[in-house]
């Protein structure tokens, strides 16, 4: 079956470290996304890549990082210096086009201790 | 810039009721608009969408009509069950913008539905 997947479902990770999020889909999509979901908030775009090799920043994009080495994977590195980086993070890709609606994997839950 | 504005939550209906959840939108070109729904843990589902000025989405009993002159997008369904109890999210996609293949999303308005 196609569809996203992200990994892992919790992590924990003590303050300073860098952690690492897992979002693969076979999908054949060229664009995929990242977006940080906090309680009673709707969705922030944090970075999109529209094709392999190229990624643009969205609107919180301070303290991640991501990279787009193949069309399946898009992994989004939380750093320390994100300062409030214990949130909800999910991953979606889209056919390119307006109109393509994003399908979204069943997200990650991070928790900084 | 693009925005979209639901309703604020929570909202709580008995079972069978009628259900309305009002979005508004801004945006600077002809947007496709959709609406989300979110079970608690899990990521966003595609309920429905629309992509022009008068069309009707409609799934699993939910519909919403692209409504331009308004600039809404307003979700109903005649009669809910428990297990529509989750958070909805309207969303729109304007092709005009340079991430042209962005979602802008409303906040979310939760929605409980008590037998």
């Amino acid at each position: 079956d196609g569809g996203i997947t992200q990994s892992p479902k919790y992590l924990f990770r003590k303050e300073g470290q860098n952690v690492t999020l897992s979002c693969e889909q076979n999908l054949n999509h060229d664009a995929m996304y990242w977006y940080r979901q906090d309680p009673g908030q709707g969705l922030r775009l944090i970075y999109y890549s529209q094709i392999v090799n190229d990624f643009q920043k969205g609107d919180i994009a301070e303290g991640y990082s991501v990279s787009r080495e193949k069309k399946e994977s898009f992994p989004l590195t939380v750093t320390s210096a994100q300062k409030n980086p214990t949130a909800f993070y999910l991953c979606a890709s889209s056919k390119r086009g307006s109109g393509n609606e994003q399908f979204f994997g069943p997200g990650t839950r991070l928790t900084v201790l | 810039g693009n925005s979209v504005t639901q309703m604020e939550g929570p909202v709580t209906l008995s079972e069978e009721a009628f259900l309305t959840i009002n979005c508004t939108y801004t945006a600077t070109g002809y947007p496709s608009l959709f609406w989300y729904v979110q079970y608690p843990g899990e990521g966003l589902q595609l309920l429905l969408k629309a992509t022009k000025a008068d069309d009707k989405g409609s799934n699993k009993g939910f519909e919403a009509t692209y409504r331009k002159e308004t600039t809404s997008f307003h979700l109903e369904k005649g009669s809910v069950q428990v297990s529509d109890s989750a958070v909805y999210f309207c969303a729109l996609s304007d092709p005009s913008g340079a991430g042209s293949y962005q979602l802008t999303f409303g906040k979310g308005t939760k929605l409980s539905v008590i037998p």
